[in-house]
């Protein structure tokens, strides 16, 4: 069965920077995009944006583009997503989420990492 | 930027059925998901592509689209679906995703 193991929770100082892993099980991880999405505390899902984990082609959402990174390693079936320039805004838990298939939405989820920003 | 609505809130008793809407301008042209989320839990899947349910979801969960506006019914809610319910869709483009600013839903 698919699943998204996360890594886990992290406590920033402002500036900076995180990286959160997911490792994916039970599908072939390169025919896939892995999606990342956050929630701060009390607020909305927010979609940060894609990674095709077969050619490592991304889409950022427009509010991150310049903090933000996807990458991969297809070898170890992860995904990873690290946000600079951390600010006190930023905690929240992020979650990576996979589509089961074309325009299926996203079925399957990491647990989610919380991370923490604080001086 | 790009916005899908939703009311903050729903009320019902248990049996009753919750409506819950999610409106933006470009759902005539996207197609709409719903998403459970109980707290300290990831989303749940409960309704793709406007009104498909995925396996496992119990059949009181339907979806439906008209024009500007995507709807989640629960016919016959249970105190089990108590929870935040989220719409997503997609932007005019096509290549964002957006997320409703989410439904708690309240069983009396």
């Amino acid at each position: 069965q698919v699943q998204l193991v996360q890594s886990g929770a992290e406590v920033k100082k402002p500036g900076a920077s995180v990286r959160v892993s997911c490792k994916a099980s039970g599908y072939t991880f390169s025919t896939y995009a892995m999606h990342w999405v956050r929630q701060a505390p009390g607020q909305r899902l927010e979609w940060m944006g894609w990674i095709n984990a077969g050619n490592g082609n991304t889409k950022y959402s427009q509010k991150f583009l310049d903090r933000v990174t996807f990458t991969r390693d297809t070898s170890a079936s992860t995904a990873y997503m690290e946000l600079s320039s951390l600010r006190s805004e930023d905690t929240a838990v992020y979650y990576c989420a996979k589509e089961g298939d074309i325009l299926t939405g996203y079925v399957y989820w990491g647990q989610g990492t919380p991370v923490t920003v604080s001086s | 930027s790009y916005e899908l609505t939703q009311p903050p809130s729903v009320s019902v008793s248990p049996g009753q059925t919750a409506r819950i809407t999610c409106s933006g301008d470009a759902l005539p042209k996207h197609y709409g998901y719903w998403y459970q989320q109980r707290p300290g839990q990831a989303p749940l899947l409960v309704i793709y592509k406007d009104s498909e349910r995925p396996s496992g979801i119990p059949e009181r969960f339907s979806g439906s689209s008209s024009g500007t506006t995507v709807t989640l019914t629960i016919t016959g809610v249970q105190a089990e679906d108590e929870a935040d319910y989220y719409c997503q869709s997609a932007d005019s483009s096509g290549t964002s995703v957006v997320f409703g600013g989410g439904t708690k839903l309240t069983v009396l």
